[in-house]
């Protein structure tokens, strides 16, 4: 199986800052990343396919990039709806593994 | 409009089968596949198996022989059923669609599960 590391596990950023988010594939997923964003009680929703290609209606403002093994998503500007937990996902082999979770927290 | 909704009781006693019932609208299950996810509270997300578009399934080795996933297209439900269930099976669960091109593009909205006595 695929595992998939996510770091860090919590961050803590003010509005307006810039984040990133890493994840590391134990083997090669040729970008077959995706990154979802989650709110409490909520159901995941999907903002970076491919690893840098923006789902439909997401903003601007978020970002994925990487190959390989390495894969980062990026939040410019951050707005007060930003503040979830995030996660990544291997789409390449099954299991379809996920990151840990990282949980953005408003500093 | 494309739609998930997961439906199941809420309540499962340990080493019984849980029943889940996962109903699209708005996309067949003829042209994407439908996947399961859990998620035990506050924590990740855990991959347990597809339903594929031509009615084939494949499964997370980690549920071993527990896990079974069908469907019927005429009713455009997908089914999830997992015996033997212990108290580490509570949390929940979630049915999703992969996308053309994209990984998990909708979800549904989720349905808790309790196993207790």
């Amino acid at each position: 199986d695929i595992q998939m590391t996510q770091s860090p596990a919590s961050l803590s950023a003010s509005l307006g800052e810039t984040v990133t988010i890493e994840c590391l594939a134990s083997e090669d997923i040729y970008d077959i990343l995706a990154w979802y964003q989650q709110k409490p009680g909520k159901s995941p929703q999907l903002l970076i396919y491919d690893a840098s290609s923006l789902h439909t209606g997401v903003p601007s403002r978020f970002s994925g990039s990487g190959s390989g093994t390495q894969y980062s998503l990026k939040i410019n500007s951050l707005q007060p709806e930003d503040f979830a937990s995030y996660y990544c996902q291997n789409g390449l082999s099954a299991p379809l593994t996920f990151g840990s979770g990282t949980k953005l927290e408003i500093k | 409009q494309v739609q998930l909704k997961e439906s199941g009781p809420g309540l499962v006693q340990p080493s019984q089968t849980l029943s889940l019932t996962c109903t699209v609208s708005g996309f067949s299950l003829t042209s994407y596949s439908v996947h399961w996810v859990r998620q035990h509270s506050g924590k990740s997300l855990e991959w347990m198996g597809r339903m594929w578009s031509d009615g084939d399934t494949s499964y997370n080795s980690a549920f071993t022989s527990r896990l079974s996933i069908s469907r019927d297209t005429s009713k455009s439900q997908v089914f999830l059923k997992m015996n033997s269930l212990q108290t580490e099976d509570t949390g929940t669960y979630y049915c999703a669609r992969r996308g053309n091109g994209s990984l998990f593009d909708y979800w549904g909205q989720g349905v808790m599960v309790t196993v207790s006595s």
